[in-house]
């Protein structure tokens, strides 16, 4: 099965700042890559997410970076606010099986 | 996004006694729904997958007559712990998928404390 990796599990960063969290896949099958953030006692929320046909996606601040051939893909985010903080996973699926979620990066920013 | 309601959120109950999580599609059907238990400060751990109109596929670890799910119509799936202990207090999302993108949409997640 799918394995995913996540790095680094904690994340500070001064505000006005950039964050970058990496994932690896081990499943050359897998074709959708999506980014969840996470508040305390709330739902992970879907923030953005890539397919395997595309490089690099980018929604205001937040842009993600997919190598295929490396089988890895990176969450940036830039102009850090305090409002970011919060616990972002990323995971991997074969569109229409399950999903492989990362271990998760507990981001804080520092005003 | 697509909306995945979840209910109830929080449930407090005694050890021993059954409990009942409800997940429900709210704008779109799903074939197929997930379960999590998510503990504090952890990844969401797959617990079974749910499936409409058949039976559910539980993850290696996780017992399938003590955590029910029922996957009744395209808009709801539940899921019940049955002889409930404190060791199974946690924090329980569930998910759906949209069929077109493969979209994933989490519910609220029902917090759920045996005592």
């Amino acid at each position: 099965g799918e394995n995913v990796e996540q790095h680094p599990s904690t994340l500070s960063v001064q505000e006005g700042d950039s964050a970058v969290i990496k994932c690896t896949y081990s499943d050359s099958a897998s074709n959708y890559f999506p980014w969840y953030k996470q508040e305390l006692g709330k739902r992970p929320q879907l923030i953005i997410d890539i397919r395997s046909n595309v490089g690099e996606k980018k929604d205001q601040r937040i842009a993600v970076t997919l190598n295929k051939t490396a089988k890895h893909f990176s969450l940036h985010i830039t102009e850090t606010q305090p409002e970011d903080s919060a616990v972002y996973f990323c995971a991997a699926t074969n569109t229409g099986n399950q999903f492989y979620f990362g271990t998760g990066t507990s981001l804080t920013v520092i005003p | 996004g697509a909306v995945v309601s979840q209910h109830p959120s929080r449930v407090i109950c005694k050890s021993g006694t059954s409990v009942k999580i409800e997940c429900r599609s709210l704008d779109f059907q799903a074939t197929t729904m997930f379960w999590y238990r998510q503990f504090p400060k952890q990844s969401l751990m797959l617990m079974a997958t749910s499936n409409e109109g058949s039976k559910a596929t539980y993850e290696q670890g996780v017992e399938k007559d003590k955590f029910l799910i029922n996957h009744a119509s395209l808009t709801l799936s539940t899921l019940t712990v049955t002889s409930a202990h404190p060791e199974d207090s946690s924090f329980y999302i569930c998910s759906a998928s949209l069929s077109n993108t493969g979209e994933l949409f989490f519910g609220e997640g029902s917090r759920l404390t045996v005592l």
